[in-house]
């Protein structure tokens, strides 16, 4: 089946550090969303990426989709502690189903 | 309101219980989901539902059952629970971003459910 993998699975960083976090999927992908979940909050949709190789910028993220459509990546630039929060990467093949990844928390130190 | 809503946000049971966690949305959004979200697994998928009175199921549907009578309305049930099935449980119904754009999930509050 389908497998979507993200690494790392925790990151700690110091405020206004840098921070990235990576998805891989075993299959090529139609499009891959990205979520972000504060703690005790739920998924909240930040960005999709169709394109081949697409980049997409909001204010201090980035957002990459890989040439061969299988991975992609999300960089904060400049963490802030509003930044906390775990990031889930969910890809499709179909546009049915949405594969998530396992999530990236990220802990942002003052 | 409009939006998606879950029922209840918080749940404690004993095993062999029957258990049904509610969610209701009020976009009409044709598709709606139902994951659990477990320590390293991410969100998982158990049923999702196209339309009403189709549903299919995910990556793991195993000790659940769906039912949609209704657009609005998504429940899922755990027959006869399980501490396994300890977890916090999220719906989700599918709608698009602006006229033209891409579809999304958008996810109720969650249900975190205690087996003991």
């Amino acid at each position: 089946g389908q497998q979507v993998m993200q690494i790392p699975q925790y990151q700690h960083v110091q405020e206004g550090e840098d921070f990235t976090t990576y998805c891989n999927s075993s299959t090529t992908l139609s499009n891959i969303q990205w979520y972000k979940q504060r703690p005790g909050g739920h998924p909240v949709f930040l960005i999709q990426l169709v394109k081949s190789g697409e980049v997409k910028k909001q204010k201090r993220l980035t957002f990459q989709f890989g040439e061969a459509k299988k991975n992609s990546s999300l960089h904060i630039t400049a963490t802030q502690t509003t930044d906390v929060g775990t990031y889930f990467c969910a890809g499709s093949n179909t546009g049915n189903q949405f594969y998530f990844g396992t999530g990236t928390s990220l802990t942002v130190i003052p | 309101d409009a939006g998606i809503t879950q029922s209840p946000r918080y749940k404690i049971t004993e095993t062999g219980r029957q258990v049904t966690l509610m969610c209701h949305q009020t976009w009409s959004h044709s598709y709606m989901f139902w994951y659990r979200q477990d320590l390293g697994h991410g969100l998982r998928l158990i049923y999702y539902s196209a339309a009403a009175d189709i549903t299919d199921k995910g990556e793991v549907p195993d000790g659940y059952v769906v039912s949609r009578s209704k657009t609005e309305n998504f429940p899922l049930t755990l027959e006869s629970a399980t501490r396994s099935q300890t977890s916090v449980y999220f719906c989700a119904s599918r709608g698009r971003i602006g006229l033209a754009g891409g579809v999304i999930q958008y996810f109720g509050a969650g249900t975190r459910l205690s087996v003991l």
